[in-house]
């Protein structure tokens, strides 16, 4: 149990347009989602947290107008990268708790990899 | 600010020997996640200790929690190269999301 998806799994976009990034629960109601970016050889880092119904919570230095958090139900999020640039290329992860999964529990999708020509 | 600090980052085992990953964090946090990654690959949950004192093993794993001391170990026995990966430990803030501040990350590779 407790499987998360992401769709796609890898995106080569041109500079200046957006991609949407999808995170499925399978099998569980996610009430909170997670969105990290990952660099090459680095570790993980928050980017915003959201939860069903209402709007995402963006860490500090994170451009909400950037990076379109969506949270309409209990079993997907959606990131969009808008006005992509060569340096939002990196590695998205999503990951999600809620439902039958322990509130101290995150169960995390297999990336996105996304690179911005 | 929440800190969680890893050592070593990097770590070149030899096949058979035992090592040891250390992981201090900064708060008052007693959950503490132990994670792999495999190059290219998202995170795969090994372990989630929850009270001080916790051992938990899988295999040639081992983890453990001192909250006392605000430090977790990732304790590798007899070492193959199946263990070559990058291991990330994670602090559970708390608060009302439960946010997760991950360390570095240890990078194990084995020597030829």
């Amino acid at each position: 149990g407790a499987v998360v998806s992401q769709h796609p799994s890898r995106v080569i976009c041109k500079s200046g347009t957006s991609v949407k990034i999808e995170c499925r629960s399978l099998d569980f109601q996610a009430t909170t989602m997670f969105w990290y970016r990952q660099f090459p050889k680095k570790s993980l880092m928050l980017m915003a947290t959201s939860n069903e119904g209402s709007k995402a919570t963006y860490e500090q230095g994170v451009e909400k107008d950037k990076f379109l958090i969506n949270h309409a139900s209990l079993t997907l999020s959606t990131l969009t990268v808008t006005s992509a640039h060569p340096e939002d290329s990196s590695f998205y992860i999503c990951s999600a708790s809620g439902g039958a999964v322990p509130i101290h529990e995150q169960y995390f999708g297999p990336g996105t990899r996304l690179t911005v020509t | 600010e929440l800190k969680v600090e890893q050592n070593p980052l990097f770590l070149s085992m030899q096949e058979g020997k035992n090592y040891t990953i250390y992981c201090n964090y900064s708060t008052t946090s007693d959950r503490l996640y132990w994670y792999r990654q495999d190059p290219g690959k998202s995170l795969e949950s090994l372990f989630v200790l929850l009270s001080n004192g916790a051992v938990k093993q899988e295999g040639r794993l081992m983890a453990s929690l001192d909250t006392k001391a605000r430090l977790s170990t990732l304790h590798i026995t007899a070492a193959v190269h199946d263990l070559s990966a990058t291991y990330f430990c994670a602090e559970n803030s708390g608060g009302s999301n439960y946010k997760l501040t991950f360390g570095k990350g240890t990078l194990l590779t084995m020597n030829p």
